[in-house]
């Protein structure tokens, strides 16, 4: 019940792309969905969070959309870009306790010049 | 500008020693993380701790044990340090309050090779 599954675990777009990696989670005292993006040789940096009252939350070309009697969010980017190319890691969160972030596997992605 | 830092960006060990790998913030944050990183594993927890000396096991506490003496110090001890736990290791910190200040912010990684 503390798993967030994270598809796909890779991904190779074109340069433009709307590359789309989706999260399931089952434990409803999640109440915060953060998206992690990390590049090679560093540590994962905050992108994007959503909280469950809105479906969705935009940040320049980063979308998250959320479902949440589906229990499941996803992240889009829009007119990808080669430098968009690392690694995603959406995460789970329940802020009513003690914070214990709880990661999905990853999906590498990588867009074509 | 926030930081987490970890001591060591590589470390190479011998099966059977023991390891230290620590972390410190510096943004009075009351919560700490160790995560492993493994290809196709993602973020997996080790340890957690959510005050100076308070800890809670993640997913795969074993082999490992932590210590939190001081706030802003976390270290993850491997006690017999084995090939398997060769991987990159990753800590975070966080405050436990709403709003823009529940982001967890991560340190650079130490990878770490058991021979």
């Amino acid at each position: 019940q503390q798993q967030v599954k994270q598809s796909p675990q890779s991904l190779i777009v074109q340069k433009g792309g709307i590359p789309i990696i989706n999260c399931a989670y089952e434990n409803t005292a999640f109440d915060y969905f953060p998206w992690y993006q990390q590049f090679p040789g560093k540590g994962p940096a905050l992108l994007i969070a959503i909280r469950p009252d809105v479906s969705e939350k935009k940040e320049g070309r980063f979308t998250i959309s959320f479902n949440k009697s589906a229990k499941q969010f996803s992240l889009h980017i829009m007119d990808s870009q080669p430098g968009d190319s690392a690694t995603y890691f959406c995460a789970a969160v329940s802020t009513s306790g003690t914070y214990k972030y709880i990661f999905g596997t990853g999906t590498r992605l990588k867009v074509l010049a | 500008d926030v930081k987490v830092t970890q001591s060591s960006r590589y470390l190479v060990k011998r099966t059977g020693e023991k390891v230290f790998l620590e972390c410190v913030q510096d943004m009075d944050h009351e919560n700490m993380f160790w995560y492993r990183q493994d290809p196709g594993l993602g973020l997996r927890l080790i340890y957690f701790s959510y005050d100076v000396k308070m800890k809670e096991k993640g997913d795969i506490p074993e082999g490992y044990s932590v210590s939190r003496e001081k706030k802003e110090r976390f270290s993850l001890i491997l006690e017999s340090a084995s090939t398997n736990q060769t991987s990159m290791y990753l800590c975070a910190s966080s405050s436990p309050h709403g709003g823009r200040n529940t982001e967890a912010f991560f340190g650079q990684g130490t990878r770490l090779t058991v021979v």
